[in-house]
């Protein structure tokens, strides 16, 4: 079962920053927070990971809350192409990926 | 770095063939490879865990005979869909892990199976 919970769906103005939240309440101490995102009829893309700090690469920034029951993807100006399907995952090591239902994102023009 | 490679992207077939799908790492060696398939509008679920040089573990429900995994090479892994039937008609996703340190899975493109 999928550790994470996030909204179904959400819409963002292009431009505009778009957060998305993950809800991860049960997370143990030695797993990452994932993030990846699948775009229509595509495989998922990695996007950024963390622990427990605050991350933030060329695609987006990850914000953690200090108890890390939860999460936010940030995509600071967003465009028509991030519209994708977004899934928060907590894993660690060698662990198998389990997918949960993700947040379906629009961006609107 | 780190590219895993899907082939075919789309392939149709008919009910009764089989279906061979191809997932290489191309530039670094997965140990570990998964399959993954997903319905329209739905989430990935894993089907099988590929392990180079073993037999594959495949997910509860997942038919064993029905969707053969080979995982022969460090670079290669292939899913055979045999006797496929319409109900088989899915996007078939592969992810490796290995080559992205803490960077976590890479994903193939997927492939669109239709079973006609």
């Amino acid at each position: 079962d999928a550790k994470t919970t996030q909204p179904t769906s959400m819409d963002c103005a292009e431009g505009r920053a778009a957060n998305l939240p993950c809800n991860h309440s049960t997370i143990s101490g030695n797993e990452y927070v994932y993030w990846y995102r699948q775009i229509h009829s595509q495989g998922p893309q990695y996007i950024i990971h963390g622990l427990k700090n605050n991350e933030t690469n060329e695609m987006a920034s990850l914000i953690i809350t200090e108890d890390r029951k939860s999460s936010t993807l940030i995509l600071p100006h967003a465009t028509l192409r991030d519209t994708a399907v977004y899934y928060c995952i907590v894993y660690f090591g060698n662990e198998k990926l389990t997918f949960g239902t993700g947040t379906r994102l629009t961006i609107i023009p | 770095g780190a590219v895993v490679s899907q082939h075919p992207s789309r392939v149709i077939c008919k009910s009764g063939t089989s279906v061979k799908i191809e997932c290489r790492s191309l530039d670094f060696q997965a140990t570990t490879m998964f399959w993954y398939r997903q319905f329209p509008k739905q989430s990935l679920m894993l089907m099988a865990t590929s392990n180079e040089g073993s037999k594959a573990t495949y997910e509860q429900g997942v038919e064993k005979d029905k969707f053969l995994i080979n995982h022969a090479s460090l670079t290669l892994s292939t899913l055979t869909v045999t006797s496929a039937h319409p109900e088989d008609s899915s996007f078939y996703i592969c992810s490796a892990r290995g080559g992205t340190g803490l960077k976590g899975y890479t994903f193939g493109s997927g492939t669109r199976l239709t079973v006609v």
